[in-house]
């Protein structure tokens, strides 16, 4: 079966510092990974995902995510953090069905 | 990508009486989902809505309670029946699409 590791529940940054949001997961197959944010009473929002070939990929928001096989991670990462940033992140991985599987979520809060 | 329109977006309801949430996408899908997720927490997948068959359920969800419909590619409905407070909760719609997975905007139930 399938499951995302996301471990830490709660990421501090501040502004204009970088931020990474950490993510590993496990998967029998090529993994289909995805980042998702979701800010106070909204949705999810995409922001990247990878499906195969370049392992740095780019995404929504000045987000970016490296997919590393051997380590079985899929990071997000933002060079330079915004207050805007702050919210809640979550990695996903589709299974078979095409169901996802979320981690358990990470609160990212940038201070000014 | 695709837009859902889900609603409502909250209720308060009383104990053993049911809600109905709808989601309506703005281009035809083939496979949409729904989920329940705690404040802060993560998602839990309800069931996959098959257009023209039954919903196909996860474990620890049964029709009877979570009673689906899928009259076409753009529609899906989720009735949560004979509420308790324990139903209280986040309910989303997603939708799988070429680019990925679009979500509803939630519907934030409470039960008293």
């Amino acid at each position: 079966a399938q499951s995302v590791a996301q471990p830490e529940d709660q990421v501090n940054v501040a502004e204009g510092n970088p931020l990474t949001v950490k993510c590993t997961y496990s998967v029998s197959g090529n993994p289909y990974l995805f980042w998702y944010v979701q800010y106070p009473n909204r949705g999810l929002q995409f922001l990247l995902k990878y499906i195969t070939g370049d392992n740095l990929v780019k995404g929504s928001y000045g987000f970016e995510a490296e997919f590393n096989k051997s380590q079985t991670s899929f990071h997000l990462k933002k060079p330079s953090a915004l207050v805007s940033d702050s919210a809640l992140y979550f990695c996903a991985v589709q299974a078979a069905g095409n169901k996802l599987t979320f981690g358990g979520g990470t609160r990212v809060l940038v201070k000014p | 990508s695709a837009v859902i329109s889900q609603k409502p977006s909250r209720d308060i309801c009383q104990r053993g009486t049911s809600l109905t949430i709808q989601c309506q996408v703005d281009s035809q899908v083939t496979m949409m989902f729904w989920y329940r997720q705690q404040p802060g927490q993560s998602l839990t997948l309800i069931a996959t809505a098959n257009q023209g068959s039954e919903a196909t359920y996860e474990s620890g969800f049964v029709i009877d309670k979570f009673p689906i419909s899928r009259p076409n590619l753009t529609f899906s409905t989720l009735t949560v029946s004979n509420m308790s407070p324990e139903d209280s909760s986040i309910y989303l719609c997603s939708a799988k699409t070429e680019y990925g997975y679009t979500f509803g905007s939630g519907t934030r139930l409470t039960v008293v």
